[in-house]
Order: C-alpha cells, then structure tokens, then sequence
C-alpha cells in the first residue's frame, strides 16, 4: 500500500498513562499534518511536519508532541491522558507544505478509560 | 482567526433531486476552500477545490467572496453520494481548518 499508513489501527490506555501513535506518508510526500477528531470538537489540526522541520502548530495540548524523522514518518506522543483525549487520530500527508491536496490515513482509535 | 461553518449536521434527499451543502467561512485574507468527502469504509479525500475550478463526479462549488460562501452543489444526487462532507480552508498559519461536517444521505 503507497498510500498513508497509520498504526495501531485502536488503542486502549487508562488515564495518565502515555502512548505513542505512528505514520507513514505516502511515497514522497515530504509534509505530515496530524489530527484529532472528536464528537464534540469535529477535526482539529494539531501540527505540521516539513521534512523534519515543525512547519505549523494548531490547538495542540502541551502533553502532546510529535516529530518526523529522517525516513519521514511521524510519531505523535500522548502523555497524561486524559478521558477527554479519546478521539480519532488521522494523519495526512502532501508533497509539500503548502495547501497542495492531503491524503489522509485511515486512523488510530484512542480509547482512555 | 479563521472559522468553517457547515450549518447542517444531516441532509437527507431522495435520488434524482438536487443537493446543497452550505459552507460558510470567516478568513480575513484570501481563502483557499476546500470540500473532503468521507465514503462509508473509507477514507477522508479530496473532492474538489475552488482554486481548480472544475467539476467532480457532478459536485461543483462557486467560492462567493461577498457572502464568505462555498456551497457544494449537485443537480441530481446518486446513491453513491451518500457520505460524510467536510469543509475546509486553508489560510493563515498554514493549516487547514475544517468545519464539522455535513451526512449526506441519498434514498432511493
């Protein structure tokens, strides 16, 4: 599969615990933009990857970071979490960084209990 | 700061009869627009953008600057267009804002 890849597909932690979600861009996409997708709230950009640089910055809690690496995937870190941080997390990706189309990933489910 | 209206939560339609889908933004600069499509099993994908001007599996949507609108339209709905629809912008700090989605629902 070329496309964006996400891993794990669900995830179940309890509160103050910490978990790390995964991305693949697709094939030469150099941009990574992650998101959260709550019932309450709908689809929130987080944050921005170019190439391993942070590009651009949204409504990210500060228990949440995230980085690109070298081979260009992305790691979002949760940290303290909370029940309100259920949600459903996609990542996206485009050849550059600007408003050129994103493909999106099929998801992780986080589920804090 | 940029926001994305979409006003209706649910639209449902019979087959054959035509479909608007209300966007509404607030941005003080120029706005790129953007509709994304959601099929049921799939994922989140570009449906058309203003800037391309063209039209996608019989969707278009006219950037109207004066009532800060983006509407999607659809003379005659299929079926197959029964899927989530979401709004978005692209303006400033370089993110896409989405608004909270519009379910399309096509009966036969």
């Amino acid at each position: 599969d070329s496309g964006v890849t996400q891993t794990p597909k669900h995830l179940i932690t309890a509160t103050g615990q910490r978990v790390t979600l995964r991305c693949s861009p697709r094939s030469g996409d150099l941009s990574v933009y992650w998101y959260q997708q709550s019932l309450d709230q709908g689809l929130q950009f987080l944050i921005q990857y170019y190439n391993g640089e942070e590009r651009a910055k949204g409504n990210i809690l500060e228990r949440f970071s995230a980085q690109q690496f070298p081979d260009l995937h992305s790691e979002l870190n949760l940290s303290s979490l909370e029940l309100g941080d259920s949600a459903l997390y996609f990542c996206a990706s485009s050849d550059s960084g600007g408003y050129n189309e994103q493909f999106f990933g099929p998801g992780t489910r986080l589920t804090v209990l | 700061a940029q926001r994305v209206t979409q006003p209706e939560k649910l639209l449902s339609v019979f087959k054959g009869a035509p479909v608007e889908l209300k966007c509404n933004y607030s941005y003080s600069g120029s706005p790129e627009l953007f509709w994304y499509v959601q099929y049921s099993r799939q994922r989140l994908q570009l449906l058309l953008r203003h800037i391309s001007r063209e039209s996608i599996k019989g969707f278009t949507a006219d950037l109207n600057k004066g009532e800060t609108s983006f509407h999607l339209k659809k003379p005659f709905a299929q079926e197959e267009d029964s899927a989530m629809y979401y709004c978005a912008l692209w303006g400033a700090g370089n993110m896409l804002t989405f608004g909270g989605g519009t379910r399309l629902m096509v009966k036969p």
